[in-house]
């Protein structure tokens, strides 16, 4: 069956970059978008962005532009995101999810911002 | 962006009651509407997707209804694995938004 996995937990300074991986298993890859969507604690869900990996093409959240960068590896079905300049309200559990809407999703990696 | 306002924020049932929670846009999204249900230290699960159709393995007792800008979602008879934080989301307009979320609570 379709899974979505994620890579673990991390812990960053303030300014700092982070890298979220999810990889996915159980279905084809390409013919499905990977959206990112975070939720910090205690809070709502909020979409980050989406990448359509056979083409390539990512759209953003005004929001996170210029800070966000959504990629894929088609050769190892993983999408990655990758979140820059870091600060304390960054601090949350970021998810994968596969389709619009998201049919399929990762377990979370919690990314906590702390000095 | 378009806003998605869920109404209300916490809703109290019985277990076997009928639940009908509410979502409105701040301008039309067709029928490019999801609800998901969120239970906590879990990932959302998808519901309902086009407004009013059951994602795979979803039971009848979810349904959805609406388009452009009001959608509904009712849990005809609450089981005690319903209570939980529903949300909405638009698919229709960039950036895609979702609702602040009703908790659904045993009452």
């Amino acid at each position: 069956q379709v899974q979505l996995v994620q890579s673990g937990a991390e812990v960053k300074k303030p300014g700092s970059s982070v890298k979220v991986s999810c990889k996915a298993s159980g279905g084809t890859f390409s013919s499905y978008t990977i959206s990112w969507v975070r939720q910090a604690p205690g809070q709502g869900l909020e979409w980050m962005g989406r990448i359509i990996p056979i083409l390539g093409i990512a759209n953003y959240a005004q929001k996170f532009q210029g800070r966000v960068t959504i990629t894929a590896d088609k050769s190892t079905s993983t999408a990655y995101m990758e979140l820059s300049s870091l600060r304390s309200e960054d601090t949350a559990v970021y998810y994968c999810a596969r389709g619009e809407p998201g049919d399929y999703w990762g377990q979370g990696t919690l990314v906590t911002v702390s000095s | 962006e378009i806003v998605m306002t869920q109404s209300p924020a916490t809703l109290s049932v019985s277990p076997g009651e009928r639940a009908t929670l509410s979502c409105r846009a701040s301008q039309s999204v067709s029928s490019n509407l999801a609800w998901y249900q969120q239970k906590p230290g879990q990932a959302p699960r998808l519901l309902i997707y086009g407004a009013s159709t059951r994602a795979t393995g979803i039971p009848a007792r979810f349904s959805g209804s609406g388009s452009g800008t009001e959608f509904t979602l009712t849990i005809s008879s609450l089981q005690s694995e319903d209570f939980a934080v529903y949300y909405c989301q638009q698919y229709n307009n960039w950036p895609r938004t979702f609702g602040g979320g009703t908790k659904v609570e045993i009452k």
